[in-house]
């Protein structure tokens, strides 16, 4: 099985701070993704990644940069924390074939701002 | 029990029962479906997906059908358990844009014992 791995599940952060938030997946997937997910709003990708050193902007990558050095782990950066990134942050990995297969999805950081 | 598009959050079945969660999906475009299921504190987990060139897919104790007609994308339970309870999540895809999935709000689904 597939495993993606978010080093953690819950992270109090103040206002300003500079926050890393890590995915590793153990599946060679070219493919890697973050999402955050709010109540009433769903899912909503932040960034995404093909390969490494790649990156592409999804919808909302306002305050977020991120990073991949590695194939297998996808690092999310919040440059300047605000409250209004309290969120929960999700991490997915998908293979890199012609065809589209589902996202395999991390467990999930659960970030607060203060 | 059965929900109504995507305005019904919660459903709730009894135990024994079949659930049935539907979806109304966006784009005619999209080409691939993927249901997942969302158990509290838990990442969404892959349950079942559905090409545009079927109409219905089996898996063990699920079933997905689509409606390409009226956009229309349903799971359906057997034989519902206490384990099924949790938020299950539509999403739709376009065939080469990978980064394009578009998620459903979710249904949380319920299991009265």
């Amino acid at each position: 099985d597939v495993k993606v791995t978010q080093s953690s599940r819950y992270l109090v952060k103040r206002t300003g701070e500079k926050v890393f938030l890590e995915c590793v997946q153990d599946m060679d997937h070219e493919n890697m993704f973050w999402y955050r997910q709010d109540p009433g709003l769903g899912l909503r990708l932040i960034y995404f990644s093909y390969d490494v050193k790649m990156k592409e902007k999804g919808d909302i990558p306002e305050g977020y940069s991120v990073s991949r050095e590695k194939k297998e782990r996808f690092s999310l950066i919040l440059e300047s924390a605000s409250t209004n990134q309290t969120s929960m942050y999700l991490c997915a990995s998908s293979p890199g074939t012609r065809y589209n297969s589902p996202l395999h999805f991390g467990n999930g950081t659960r970030l607060t701002v203060t | 029990g059965e929900s109504v598009g995507l305005h019904l959050p919660t459903l709730s079945v009894q135990e024994g029962d079949n659930s049935i969660i539907n979806c109304a999906y966006s784009n005619s475009a999209s080409d691939y479906f993927i249901w997942y299921k969302q158990e509290s504190g838990k990442g969404p987990q892959f349950i079942i997906d559905i090409r545009s060139n079927m109409d219905k897919r089996q898996g063990q104790r699920v079933t997905v059908l689509l409606n390409k007609t009226v956009k229309h994308l349903s799971l359906q339970i057997a034989a519902t358990q206490p384990g099924d309870s949790a938020v299950y999540f539509c999403a739709e895809n376009k065939k080469t844009s990978y980064d394009k999935v578009i998620f459903g709000p979710g249904t949380s689904l319920s299991v009265i014992p």
